[in-house]
């Protein structure tokens, strides 16, 4: 089958850097999503990765192994707006969207 | 960005009714639109997958003629769920692919709130 994990939640504190870890396990691989969704809003988009390596974009960087089925989404000097849940995304060999069930990143003052 | 937008944002309904959501892409012809639904402390589970003009395709345990989804254009897609009942209480979002870009990225909606009394 196929298998997304995240961890269920996190804390972190403001100013602190947090790594948020995704591990899969697909039918094929074209790409992972992460994506962050506020309290009761649908999710926003923050990254795409489909080659191993970090990418960076601003606050937030995210990183993908492909041979270790493994990415994690890294966020510096946090703040108290990044309080969400942060979803994890793998698109399969179908194209299809398979998601984890995110992890809910709680910031502490 | 692309913009989706959803409609209405929240309705609360009685149980035995029928209501339509409508997702629209504002700014973007969508070649393909998805519809959610996500319970409390739940990840996104894929209801449906439509294409314009054609019947949209269903995931394993979803019943389509309790959910019936229309996508007459390129810019709009309706979810109607019949005769709704308590446990269909939950919080359906829409996203939509433009099929240019970054494949498979999907632009959401702010999603629609559903309440049955």
């Amino acid at each position: 089958g196929q298998n997304i994990d995240q961890p269920t939640e996190m804390t972190a504190t403001e100013g602190a850097i947090v790594q948020i870890n995704c591990t899969y396990q697909t039918s094929g691989f074209n790409g992972l999503f992460w994506y962050q969704q506020h309290a009761g809003e649908a999710p926003t988009f923050l990254s795409y990765n489909v080659l191993d390596g970090l990418e960076e974009k601003g606050r937030f960087s995210s990183f993908l192994s492909r041979s270790k089925g493994y990415s994690y989404l890294l966020l510096k000097e946090l703040q108290m707006k990044d309080s969400a849940s942060y979803l994890c995304a793998v698109v399969d060999s179908n194209y299809q969207l398979i998601w984890g069930a995110g992890t809910k990143l709680i910031i502490k003052p | 960005g692309a913009v989706v937008s959803q409609h209405p944002s929240r309705v609360i309904c009685k149980s035995g009714t029928s209501v339509k959501i409508e997702c629209r892409s504002l700014d973007f012809q969508a070649t393909t639109m998805f519809w959610y639904r996500q319970f409390p402390k739940q990840s996104l589970m894929l209801m449906a997958t439509s294409n314009e003009g054609s019947k949209a395709t269903y995931e394993q345990g979803v019943e389509k003629d309790k959910f019936l989804i229309n996508h007459a254009s390129l810019t709009l897609s309706t979810l109607t769920v019949t005769s709704a009942h308590p446990e269909d209480s939950s919080f359906y979002i829409c996203s939509a692919n433009s099929g240019t870009g970054d494949f498979n990225e999907q632009f959401f909606g702010p999603g629609t709130r559903l309440t049955v009394l």
